[in-house]
């Protein structure tokens, strides 16, 4: 994928964990934004996070975005175990032309 | 409340043709861009085409270009995407998503997605 993410997060209940977002000077870095959505199973995926670090209405506010330089970043505090789900980051990619996805990162709830 | 739910998918041999449908309801139709996205197994994201609110502006990304072919119905509320010369790096999981605004922008999001159609490109 253009976009790298860790393929695998995990994180007691409570804690807090951030899932990170790595492009390049085509995507991220050109100041394109990163949208996140969530994947629970066997579920569509859910808008997140749009715009770098909006969120729809009816997101928990422990969910949160933030982007410097080729990086975005997705963090969530209060872990719960509904929050076990996986996650991907979206951009643009100028080089390419097209929408771009990260490979999506499996987050683990102990 | 807004919906989107997809058809079409199944098992289909290398260099035949199948059709997706995207079913579409609770929301102006006519009045967003969609998109279709799909997710090969163990693979991530990856976007495959947009249409305008009016068909007017169609893309596709390079790996199907050529081969696939979006369009759209807003009497009918429909999505369709019409893919030919299917090949075994097109099994994938294909999703519908519902684009944020009327037109294919470098940074729109996409809200909802439908939960995908699964399509099997193997002999």
């Amino acid at each position: 994928s253009v976009l790298t993410q860790p393929p695998s997060v995990s994180g007691a209940p409570g804690q807090r964990v951030t899932i990170s977002c790595t492009g390049s000077s085509s995507n991220i870095g050109a100041n394109y934004d990163v949208h996140w959505y969530q994947r629970l199973p066997g579920t569509a995926p859910k808008l997140l996070i749009y715009g770098n670090y909006n969120r729809p209405s009816g997101v928990p506010d422990r969910f949160s975005g933030s982007k410097s330089g080729t990086s975005a970043s997705l963090a969530i505090t209060g872990l719960q175990a509904e929050d076990e789900a996986d996650y991907f980051c979206q951009s643009y990619d100028n080089s390419l032309s097209d929408v771009v996805f990260g490979g999506g990162t499996k987050l683990t709830v102990l | 409340e807004v919906q989107l739910v997809e058809s079409g998918g199944g098992l289909v041999q290398p260099g035949r043709s199948l059709r997706l449908s995207c079913a579409a309801s609770g929301f102006t139709f006519d009045d967003y861009a969609m998109v279709w996205v799909r997710q090969p197994p163990g693979k991530g994201l990856e976007w495959v085409s947009g249409i305008s609110w009016d068909s007017g502006s169609v893309r596709y990304a390079d790996s199907v270009k050529g081969r696939f072919t979006i369009s759209r119905d807003n009497v009918r509320n429909f999505l369709y995407l019409q893919m030919k010369s299917l090949r075994p790096e097109d099994t994938a999981l294909y999703y519908c998503a519902k684009d944020v605004g009327r037109y294919l922008e470098s940074e729109d999001w996409f809200d909802p997605w439908g939960q995908g159609t699964l399509v099997t490109v193997s002999s």
